[in-house]
């Protein structure tokens, strides 16, 4: 079954630190990796996507995530952190059959200081 | 052009009633799934629909049931409400003909069951 385990439940960086938000997934096959960023009583804004080619991404905001096969991992990055990043962040997975529902982690809360 | 829209944003209801959650989809978008999600918890896939029909479902009871129309507009509708059933209501649209799709999300529907 497809899985995604977030280690890290709540993050604190100080301002202009730089970021690393944990994913690991359980999938048999070549997953469909996503981040979301969910702000206080807000939906989910997609921040990037791996679908498959370079194992680097870019996403909005200044993220980028690395997907690691032989880690299982889809590590989520920013090299410095601004106060308007404080959000709950979401990694899913999804099958690669275009009915696939998104499966999600529990969320890691990141909390910036000053 | 409107993204993913949600009606109503906040709903107070009592144990035993019944509700109905609505969703607009991204326009060009045909596909809707419906999460809910738990405080402190990641979004929880509860079904989606294409072509008015439900395509895929989530481990949620028969009390959650949900209706596609022509205009690919959804609703969402929870018989018998319990306590557990308190959380926020995500929709998410998505073009079903693309493999590589994305979900985009709505703003949410709280529920809270009294």
């Amino acid at each position: 079954a497809q899985s995604v385990t977030q280690p890290d439940i709540h993050i604190t960086v100080s301002e202009g630190a730089s970021l690393e938000l944990r994913c690991n997934y359980s999938y048999g096959a070549t997953p469909y990796l996503f981040w979301y960023v969910q702000s206080p009583g807000q939906g989910l804004q997609l921040l990037l996507k791996y679908f498959s080619g370079d194992t680097l991404v870019q996403g909005i905001k200044g993220f980028e995530a690395e997907f690691k096969r032989s880690q299982s991992s889809f590590n989520l990055r920013k090299p410095s952190v601004h106060w308007s990043d404080a959000a709950e962040y979401f990694c899913a997975v999804r099958s690669s059959s275009n009915t696939g529902k998104l499966i999600f982690g529990q969320g890691t809360t990141l909390q910036v200081k000053p | 052009d409107a993204g993913v829209t949600q009606s109503p944003t906040h709903l107070i209801k009592t144990r035993g009633q019944q509700v109905t959650l609505r969703c607009s989809p991204k326009s060009g978008h045909d596909t809707v799934s419906w999460y809910q999600q738990a405080l402190g918890q990641g979004p929880q896939f509860i079904f989606q629909y294409y072509e008015e029909e439900e395509r895929q479902r989530g481990n949620f009871p028969d009390r959650f049931s949900g209706h596609q129309f022509p205009n690919y507009s959804s609703e969402l509708n929870v018989n018998a409400l319990l306590l557990g059933d308190s959380a926020l209501y995500l929709c998410a649209s998505s073009l079903r003909d693309r493999e590589a799709y994305e979900q985009y999300f709505g703003p949410g529907t709280r529920l809270t069951v009294t």
